[in-house]
């Protein structure tokens, strides 16, 4: 099992519309999570931290199941400029970062 | 505040040449990163710097060797350079220790090895 696994997508919705992504992670001992966005052929930039208690950020929203080993980000009243891939990361007891390979977002009109 | 500055953008190399890409960072971070990204793949790690003075493995090492020069800069080799490295590479910064540790990238380096 890979140690961080995300459904590629493409996620295909309408302009307007709620979408949510998940993310699942294999080791327990995992610390620290975020969710980052990635436009075509740029680098990666941190979305949001995913904290236990959950969080909130304007439109978007995530969580984290530590008792089923995942997290979430949910994206409410979509834009066309959401459209991106949306990575996932995670650290574990070492002082690096693991990525899953990303969930691809498009939004249209 | 520039951030995460990669250099070269852009290099196409031959079989068997080598190069260094350059990274450098000016938030003061500990860590640095260095990372190739495939289609399919991801973000795999290539080596990793937790702080001045140390360097580590990650996932995907063999082919590469890197220097932490100095609290600043973390460059990445490619001593005999092969088609399979062939990717774009992006280099990251972040504050260090284990938890809350975002992480700052570059805007990468697309690299072709005919």
């Amino acid at each position: 099992r890979k140690e961080v696994e995300q459904d590629p997508g493409p996620f295909n919705v309408p302009e307007g519309a709620t979408v949510a992504f998940n993310c699942t992670y294999s080791n327990s001992a995992s610390q620290s999570f975020f969710w980052y966005r990635q436009d075509c052929r740029k680098e990666p930039k941190l979305l949001m931290s995913v904290y236990s208690s959950g969080n909130e950020d304007g439109r978007f929203t995530a969580q984290l199941n530590r008792a089923s080993q995942y997290i979430s980000l949910l994206i409410r009243d979509s834009k066309l400029s959401d459209s991106a891939t949306y990575l996932c990361g995670l650290t574990g007891t070492a002082s690096k970062l693991t990525f899953g390979t990303g969930t691809r977002l498009q939004v249209t009109l | 505040n520039a951030g995460v500055t990669q250099t070269p953008k852009f290099q196409v190399l031959k079989t068997g040449q080598s190069m260094t890409l350059q990274c450098a960072q000016d938030m003061n971070h500990n860590s640095m990163y260095w990372y190739r990204q495939d289609p399919g793949m991801g973000l795999r790690l290539i080596y990793y710097s937790a702080s001045e003075g140390t360097t580590d493995k990650g996932e995907v090492p063999n082919g590469y060797n890197v220097s932490r020069l100095n609290k600043r800069e973390f460059s990445l080799r490619l001593e005999s350079a092969a088609p399979s490295q062939t990717s774009v590479y992006f280099c990251a910064s972040s504050e260090g220790g284990i938890r809350n540790q975002p992480q700052h990238f570059g805007d990468g380096t697309r690299l072709s090895i005919l």
